[in-house]
């Protein structure tokens, strides 16, 4: 049971450039998460799905776009890459419809724009 | 806005010690909070808290909820050097159908021989 992949680990890129962050769970779960940690931040949500199809913002979505069009996918779009967005991403992923928020974790991508 | 605010942002302890970690929050329809442990890479789950006063265990870990202070604490008896990491705490409040959490910025655990 992998739980939650994520690819690449590490990435540099150049002001300007774009990449997909690729998130992938195999627990079946309908919720799935992109949160970005800086030093002495703890996590802020970027974007969030409740299941196939439907994704809505969360607190730091500039810059990023998403799509879920399969349970097991929520890959994390940057489209011009700026230094403001060097910075560990974590994907995680959780079930729906109970009072649980537990969530779980994928390993990070760590990125740094140059 | 939820918020959640954790204290002391960093300790450095020696093994043996007990150490309190706090976390209090200010959430609309607060449904639970959950401390997280975090090492080098992903954080792991420790509790998840939904009511008061109820306390959960875990080997040297505890952690209990108090509803009417907005708050929790994680205690740690008898620190290893292994428990030397970065404590987040999250609260998930209700919006809508969605379940989010809300993270504190987390406290850095340093455990010295």
């Amino acid at each position: 049971n992998a739980g939650v992949t994520q690819t690449p680990k590490f990435r540099i890129l150049k002001i300007g450039q774009s990449m997909t962050l690729q998130c992938t769970q195999d627990m079946n779960h309908n919720y799935m998460y992109w949160y970005r940690q800086d030093p002495g931040m703890g996590l802020k949500l970027i974007y969030y799905s409740v299941g196939a199809g439907i994704t809505d913002k969360g607190e730091v979505p500039n810059g990023y776009n998403v799509s879920r069009s399969t349970t097991e996918d929520f890959p994390l779009r940057l489209e011009l890459a700026a230094p403001s967005q060097t910075s560990v991403y974590f994907c995680a992923s959780g079930r729906a419809g109970q009072i649980s928020y537990e969530q779980y974790f994928g390993p990070g991508t760590r990125l740094t724009v140059t | 806005e939820d918020k959640v605010v954790q204290s002391p942002l960093s300790l450095v302890v020696h093994e043996g010690d007990t150490v309190t970690l706090n976390c209090s929050y200010e959430v609309t329809n607060f449904r639970s909070l959950l401390w997280y442990k975090q090492e080098k890479k992903a954080p792991t789950f420790l509790f998840m808290l939904t009511s008061s006063g109820i306390e959960k265990k875990s080997g040297r870990l505890s952690s209990i909820l108090d509803k009417k202070e907005l708050s929790s604490i994680l205690n740690i008896t008898a620190t290893q050097t292994g428990d030397s990491a970065i404590y987040l705490c999250a609260v998930g409040g209700e919006t809508g159908a969605n379940s989010k959490l809300t993270f504190g910025k987390g406290i850095t655990l340093s455990v010295r021989p």
